[in-house]
């Protein structure tokens, strides 16, 4: 079956500092993976998508690399700000007509200054 | 076009009643999604749409859960003899086909608290 698993939050950093959120999947097919962000009180903004074996997703210096030899699309960035604060959500869709995305469970991160 | 929207962001309802919530996608989206969010959890799929037809449906869907599409535009999703496990964020989202090249777009909600 599909399924996501991301490293539990909270996460809190202080500013500038570098930031890792792991992600592993599994899936039936050749899946899509995706990050997605939550701010608070809104719904959930695309953050950057990989649909391919070695694919690199950025976006706002948020990068993810698909790697299809270690099942992982970990989320980095080199140097967070408060505004970075905010819940993500890794995701996949899988396979040849898949109609959902999966998600993970989020992890909350929050950046002090 | 901006984005896709969700009416109303927040609904208190006592248990027992029966509530409605519209989503209007992106116009040149033919898949709707609706999913389920509750507290400190990822989005659960509902039920999607393609144009006017209702493809799939989860086993979170119960009998008293029920979604449509008129004419492929605006889609309502309908909980009677709601129950306090209703509460969540109820949350839409529309792609075009193949949504996996694209991505999903996501409306801001609708929060649901039965009380």
């Amino acid at each position: 079956g599909n399924s996501v698993t991301q490293m539990e939050g909270p996460v809190t950093l202080s500013e500038e500092a570098f930031l890792t959120i792991n992600c592993t999947y599994t899936a039936t097919g050749y899946p899509s993976l995706f990050w997605y962000v939550q701010y608070p009180g809104e719904g959930l903004q695309l953050l950057l998508k990989a649909t391919k074996a070695d694919d690199k997703g950025s976006n706002k210096g948020f990068e993810a690399t698909y790697r299809k030899e270690t099942t992982s699309f970990h989320l980095e960035k080199g140097s967070v700000q408060v505004s970075d604060s905010a819940v993500y959500f890794c995701a996949l869709v899988s396979g040849t007509g898949a109609n959902n995305l999966f998600f993970g469970t989020g992890t909350r991160l929050t950046v002090i200054p | 076009d901006t984005g896709v929207s969700q009416d109303p962001r927040h609904k208190i309802t006592k248990r027992g009643q029966n509530v409605t919530f519209r989503c209007d996608p992106i116009s040149e989206h033919n898949r709707l999604y609706w999913y389920r969010q509750t507290l400190g959890q990822g989005p659960e799929f509902l039920t999607y749409f393609q144009n006017e037809a209702q493809l799939e449906k989860s086993r979170l869907l119960s009998d008293r859960f029920s979604a449509e599409r008129p004419k492929g535009s605006f889609s309502t999703l309908e909980i009677q003899r709601t129950e306090q496990g209703d509460s969540a964020m109820y949350l839409c989202a529309s792609s075009t086909i193949p949504g996996t090249a694209y991505g999903y777009t996501f409306g801001s909600g609708t929060r649901l608290t039965v009380v």
